[in-house]
């Protein structure tokens, strides 16, 4: 039980265009969910924090205009990427959360993100 | 806020050689605590947790990890590693008023030698 799937696993988008990447509890409502970036070789930077229904909480530094996340329902939340540069290139992986199973996040497989 | 210090960044250990992964946080109260193993291009799989109670926490994969309040620790351990443990370790600790905000260490890399 309590899987995270996330989709696509690997984009490439071109510069100034914008992508959607999907993360889905599939046996579980996840009551909030985390977004975090990854570069190559370095730990997880939490961007934002969302619980269904409401406004993410978005992390210092981090751009509430150019990620945009959306929490729609207990089992998915979507990151978009607005206006990707090539720095925006990372690795981003999401997890979810309950209040049923409280103290632990659960982890998707992450998705490849490369902006040309 | 918390935070997490992993001092090593990269280890190599012989296969069937024991492993002790470094871990030392900062929080004003008894935090809840994490490791967690990232293959590459993967996501996150959970080996162990403490939240309270037995200090020495045994996880998946034949790991363990014990708790020190003393020394603000929690260094995972395996007493005989295998090739395909060779992967990235991460520490993390999250506070316990706000179980949701949860904080890396840097990671440490493990490559097994045969």
């Amino acid at each position: 039980g309590a899987v995270v799937s996330q989709h696509p696993s690997w984009v490439i988008c071109k510069s100034g265009t914008s992508v959607k990447i999907e993360c889905r509890s599939l046996d579980f409502q996840a009551t909030t969910m985390f977004w975090y970036r990854q570069f190559p070789k370095q730990s997880l930077m939490l961007m934002a924090t969302s619980n269904e229904g409401s406004k993410a909480t978005y992390e210092q530094g981090v751009e509430k205009d150019k990620f945009l996340i959306n929490h729609a329902s207990l089992t998915l939340s979507t990151l978009t990427v607005t206006s990707a540069h090539p720095e925006d290139s990372s690795f981003y992986i999401c997890s979810a959360g309950t209040s049923g199973r409280s103290y632990e996040q659960y982890f998707g497989p992450g998705t490849r993100l490369t902006v040309t | 806020a918390q935070s997490v210090t992993q001092p090593d960044i990269h280890i190599t250990v012989s296969e069937g050689a024991s492993l002790e992964l470094r871990c030392n946080y900062s929080y004003g109260a008894t935090p809840y605590l994490f490791w967690y193993v990232q293959s590459p291009g993967q996501g996150l799989q959970l080996l162990l947790k403490y939240f309270s109670g037995d200090t020495l926490v045994q996880g998946i994969k034949g790991f363990e990890a014990e708790f020190k309040r003393s020394q603000s620790s929690f260094n995972l351990r395996k007493p005989s590693v295998h090739w395909s443990d060779a992967a990235e370790y991460f520490c993390a600790v999250a506070a316990v008023y706000n179980n949701n905000d949860m904080r890396f260490g840097a990671g440490t890399r493990l490559t097994v030698k045969p």
